[in-house]
């Protein structure tokens, strides 16, 4: 089964307006935690945003927040303001609790986001 | 501040060549180090990694293999490539003390084309 799914293959998002990109995720671990991640089209990834299971708030950085809903296993990073920048390959990651999984990031198959001016 | 280098950033290599990657750390000691492979247009997967010189994990059996000779480079090696070993490989490098919130960044990558 898929532990992280992004369900959302394209999306279009007009420059200034806000988006939501869509993650869900599959895990028995009650500890983890979510990432999501930027590729331009130069390649390199980027790091965007972080949140624990267990963090009460929702992750802000910047622009970038994250719509966390744990009963529904649901991780959405959410864009304000658009910029053309933000065109790129958007990817949500799970690091597992569990001792024998720690050190590795799970990744979706990422959301590619075009900005439009 | 810490960076990563990747090289070569791009390389062409015929069936059956032998290959090698390199990524060097800079900035930062004992950092955990990951080998990634990313084919087009899809997320990326783990392949290698390492906490420690001389300490290599393999997450997929394949055609391939790692190496860390030195606390802050890792090397990725075949002896003979395939075509299916074509695609975007990254390295990333982690501090290993933030526990669930252990950060991974990223390198710059290589596009590797095998004909």
């Amino acid at each position: 089964a898929q532990k992280i799914t992004q369900t959302q293959p394209g999306m279009f998002v007009q420059e200034k307006e806000a988006v939501t990109l869509d993650c869900t995720y599959d895990t028995s671990d009650q500890s983890y935690g979510l990432f999501w991640y930027k590729q331009p089209s130069s390649g390199e990834m980027i790091f965007l945003i972080y949140q624990g299971s267990y963090d009460e708030q929702n992750a802000t950085e910047g622009r970038y927040s994250l719509n966390f809903q744990k009963a529904r296993k649901s991780a959405n990073l959410v864009i304000s303001a658009s910029q053309l920048g933000d065109s790129a390959m958007y990817f949500c990651a799970m690091r597992e609790g569990r001792m024998d999984s720690s050190y590795k990031l799970i990744f979706g198959s990422g959301t590619r986001l075009l900005v439009r001016p | 501040s810490q960076t990563i280098h990747q090289w070569p950033a791009t390389l062409v290599q015929p069936v059956g060549s032998p290959l090698s990657l390199e990524c060097t750390v800079e900035g930062t000691s004992n950092p955990n180090l990951y080998w990634y492979r990313q084919a087009a247009g899809r997320g990326l997967q783990l392949l290698f990694y390492s906490v420690g010189i001389g300490q290599i994990s393999s997450e997929v059996p394949q055609n391939l293999s790692a190496s860390r000779p030195q606390d802050r480079q890792f090397i990725l090696s075949s002896k003979k490539l395939l075509l299916s070993d074509s695609g975007f490989y990254l390295c990333a490098w982690s501090v290993g003390t933030s526990g669930l919130k252990e950060t991974q960044y990223f390198g710059p990558g290589t596009r590797l084309l095998v004909l």
